[in-house]
């Protein structure tokens, strides 16, 4: 258990509408991740951050931000969600002081269903 | 671009047999791979490998690299029901950018 929470754990929302998923964690680890899991497709990042205010882009960033204000807590925003974006979201940490070479940990996901 | 090729896709095979996933991967910088163990939750860590030929062992489970030709394989003997799962591979991108996940291997024991 690396103390990682997600919050909400379940939303449907309407396309259009802005949603904002929560990743809270309680060791003060650097390096924070959030992917999108879909059927076919794996596990894909989707942004990251290597510190305060310090984000950046992974592989399928279109149509999400991200914030980081505070070390233990890591946003997703959706400006607009689509339907293209019902998916299962998962923030990971990586215990490390080297990023992304050391092992990430995932926190229990938030299913996202836009109608 | 990095790649992570995982095989079979799915498996379904008998209780107390033993199986072997593969994982092949093309990645600048190799630094090392890791598998994760997925039931109907989060991926949880299994294995990270750094080095050929040396294998990591965990009860039933087991892995080892081949660096030379980019591949990696987990073997799990003695198979059990719960071991149903899918079982994923990754590499790292590079510096703090996150994994890149091969597709993953859906295992079904049976009973």
């Amino acid at each position: 258990d690396a103390g990682i929470t997600q919050s909400p754990r379940h939303k449907v929302t309407e396309t259009g509408t802005p949603v904002t998923l929560r990743c809270h964690q309680t060791e003060n680890h650097r390096y924070m991740y959030w992917y999108r899991q879909d059927p076919g497709h794996g596990l894909r990042l989707i942004h990251y951050s290597y510190g305060v205010k310090d984000t950046d882009k992974g592989e399928v960033s279109d149509g999400y931000s991200v914030s980081r204000s505070k070390t233990e807590d890591f946003l997703l925003t959706l400006e607009s969600a689509t339907s293209s974006q019902t998916s299962v979201y998962f923030c990971a940490i990586s215990k490390g002081t080297s990023g992304g070479q050391e092992t990430q940990y995932f926190g229990p996901g938030t299913r996202l269903l836009v109608l | 671009e990095d790649k992570v090729v995982q095989s079979p896709l799915s498996l379904v095979v008998h209780e107390g047999d033993t199986v072997t996933l593969n994982c092949s991967y093309e990645v600048t910088n190799f630094r090392s791979l890791l598998w994760y163990k997925q039931e109907k939750k989060a991926p949880t860590f299994l294995f990270m490998l750094t080095s050929s030929g040396i294998e990591k062992k965990s009860g039933r489970l087991s892995s080892i690299l081949d660096k030379k030709e980019l591949f990696s394989i987990l073997n799990i003997t003695a198979t059990q029901t719960g071991d149903s799962a899918i079982y994923l591979c990754a590499v790292p991108n590079g510096g703090a950018d996150g994994l890149t996940f091969g597709k993953g291997t859906h295992l079904i024991i049976q009973p």
